[in-house]
This record gives structure tokens, C-alpha cells and sequence, in this order.
């Protein structure tokens, strides 16, 4: 059971223009969210996060909305740079009384940023 | 400050043998996370380990354990290797001490391949 989706498996962007990644979870309790970046070979880069009790996080280029009646998440990249182009993998964790540090993670989406 | 350390960053096994694999999270973090990924399922949870205590456990088979150190190193072991466990294994660390969520940082991860 996949409690969060990643239903674009890539997506391909021009230089310059917004990306939009999107990620939807089906577990009431995550209270918390991650986006996070991954190079083959590498461990994943933290990017950006987003408690329950916010709807919008923002981080330089990168900006996070949280619509929690939709269960959805998603992830703007503004303005896309060809240095952007990796798998971004969404995460979620409940509280951490009953999960502890437990990420659940989406099964990515690849982004191309075309020059 | 030094991030998550992950040793080997590679590793050649064959079917039955049994495997060790060893993280340094960043100093001062007390939680230790362990994930597997692999092309068709993504990253997957295996455990936690805070204060040398198994916080937290996904679903994976016995062959699977870990245990944590008084310095908060983790290692991580698989018996009788099979050739599905051929997987980047990654190993993420926090604080563990917040009440909240908190990020956790990941390492390179180690590749292992079955023959």
C-alpha cells in the first residue's frame, strides 16, 4: 500500500520556467512533510519541509504548498536551472510519539531542465 | 560540521553470505535511520535506532538487523544475502530529541550487489 505517490515518474522543464512536482498521500496522521533531491549515487538532499499546521513554506526558488483536505503536496521550482535537474523524492512522518523518525517516501519523480 | 558517513560505499557479496554496514551520523544527532532503495520500490524504511534502543521498524524480514553504539554509529547487518537485497543502502540521522518532526540528513549510502 503506497501511502505516498508520486504519480509523474518524470517531468521536463525549459530553463527559466517554474517546475511543478505534485505528491499525494493517503495517511491521515503524517503531520509532516519533505521534499527531498537525489543524484544517482548519492544520498538524498534535504530541500525543503512543511508542518500540518502551515499551507505554504517558502525557501528561495523553492516553495512548498500544503493542501491537507486534498491530501496533496506539491513543489514550485522558480526559476528552473539546468543545476535542478535530479529525482525529487516527497516524505512524510507522522507524530513522532507513535513513529519516531520514520520517513515514508514517494517513489520520485525525475526532472529535466532543459538549457 | 562533517555530515552522515557511511562505510563501505561499495560492496561485491554472493548469495548466503552475511553483510555489515556501518554509519557515523553527524555529531550530535541521536537517532539513527536506516532505508533501502531500489529501482522498483523506492526508498524503503527499515529501522531506527535512538539511543542504542530500536526506536522504530519497517517490514522487513529478520535477516535484517541493526543495532546502535554509546557514540550513536549504527551498523546495520543482513544474513544469508539474497540476490533482491542488491540495493543502495542509505542511512539518515537526526537529533531525535525534538517532540516535532525534524529533517533528517542523509549519507551517500552504500551500493550493494548480490551475485
Amino acid at each position: 500500500d503506497q501511502q505516498v505517490k508520486q504519480n509523474s515518474p518524470s517531468l521536463s522543464v525549459q530553463e527559466g520556467r517554474i517546475s511543478i512536482l505534485n505528491c499525494d498521500y493517503t495517511n491521515s496522521m503524517f503531520d509532516y512533510f519533505l521534499w527531498y533531491k537525489k543524484y544517482p549515487a548519492e544520498g538524498p538532499t534535504f530541500l525543503i519541509s512543511i508542518s500540518s499546521i502551515k499551507d505554504k513554506n517558502e525557501d528561495g526558488r523553492f516553495t512548498v504548498f500544503l493542501n491537507k483536505s486534498a491530501k496533496h503536496l506539491s513543489l514550485h521550482i522558480v526559476p528552473s536551472q539546468p543545476g535542478d535537474s535530479a529525482v525529487y523524492f516527497c516524505a512524510a512522518s507522522g507524530w513522532k510519539k507513535s513513529s519516531g523518525d520514520k520517513l515514508t517516501f514517494g517513489t520520485g519523480t525525475r526532472l529535466a531542465v532543459r538549457p | 560540521k562533517a555530515g552522515v558517513t557511511q562505510t563501505p560505499r561499495y560492496l561485491i557479496k554472493t548469495r548466503g553470505q552475511q553483510v555489515t554496514l556501518s554509519c557515523s551520523p553527524i555529531s550530535g544527532h541521536r537517532s539513527v535511520s536506516w532505508y533501502q532503495q531500489t529501482p522498483g520500490q523506492g526508498l524503503q524504511f527499515l529501522f531506527e535506532y535512538f539511543s542504542e534502543t530500536q526506536r522504530n521498524k519497517g517490514n522487513f524480514p529478520g535477516r535484517f538487523s541493526g543495532r546502535q553504539f554509546s557514540n550513536s554509529r549504527s551498523e546495520m547487518n543482513v544474513s544469508t544475502l539474497e540476490l533482491g537485497d542488491s540495493a543502495l543502502y542509505l542511512c539518515a540521522s537526526s537529533t531525535g530529541l525534538d517532540q516535532l518532526q525534524e529533517t533528517q540528513y542523509f549519507g551517500p549510502g552504500t551500493r550493494l550487489l548480490v551475485l
